[in-house]
């Protein structure tokens, strides 16, 4: 069974204050991403990641960066947060199944920048 | 650009009547475009429902069926008799595989079954 894992699963932070956001899975998956998700979008991708070492950027990165220090963990991190990242954040694993290229996620992380 | 539109939510229907979700996509710049319906259940994170990989077919689960149809660029979700269970928020998804694998999404279509 795949396994992805976040925490913390609700967070409040102060404008200006870091916020880290980690990211496990269990399913030895190469690549890994983080998404948003907000009220009347789709998940929208943050940034990506091909393995352990690497960090690519995705559809909207201003304001985070991410860190992948191993195969296993991936992690959001916004330096400066601001109220316009309070958001639910979904992190992902991926791997090929059945002929096509599927996701696994984790339950999100609700987080309020106040 | 490469998208997904899906019916605005949120849906309420009651228990054992039929329910359908739209969704439509645009893949200008997708040559073997791949279509997901993803469910997510309160407190849970997403959970791959149903995919189908090539146009024209079905695919099925759970009782839910979509049907891949590259004509009307298509991939409406549909179930004969839904239950409360059933209550969640459904995402249509297209598959780029050339391109980081990341799909896109649509908005999600909020669904709550009445017993």
């Amino acid at each position: 069974e795949a396994a992805v894992t976040q925490s913390p699963r609700n967070k409040v932070a102060v404008t200006g204050g870091k916020v880290t956001l980690s990211c496990n899975q269990t399913n030895n998956h190469n690549n890994m991403y983080w998404y948003r998700q907000d009220t009347g979008h789709g998940l929208r991708l943050i940034h990506y990641s091909y393995g352990a070492g690497s960090t690519e950027k995705g559809d909207i990165p201003d304001g985070y960066k991410a860190s992948r220090p191993s195969q296993e963990n991936f992690s959001l991190i916004l330096e400066l947060a601001t109220p316009s990242q309070t958001s639910v954040y979904f992190c992902a694993s991926g791997d090929w199944w059945g002929g096509s290229y599927e996701q696994y996620f984790g339950p999100g992380t609700r987080l309020t920048v106040l | 650009g490469d998208s997904v539109t899906q019916t605005e939510g949120p849906v309420t229907v009651s228990e054992s009547e039929s329910l359908i979700i739209n969704c439509t996509y645009s893949a200008t710049s997708i040559a073997y475009p791949n279509l997901f319906w993803y469910v997510r259940y309160p407190g849970e994170g997403l959970q791959l429902l149903l995919k189908v990989i090539t146009a024209g077919q079905k695919g099925s689960s759970r009782g839910f069926e979509a049907t891949y149809n590259k004509e009307t660029t298509s991939f409406h979700l549909q179930k004969a008799s839904v239950q409360e269970s059933d209550s969640a928020v459904y995402y249509c998804a297209l598959g780029d595989q050339t391109n980081n694998n990341a799909p896109r999404f649509g908005a999600g279509t909020k669904l709550s079954v009445k017993p």
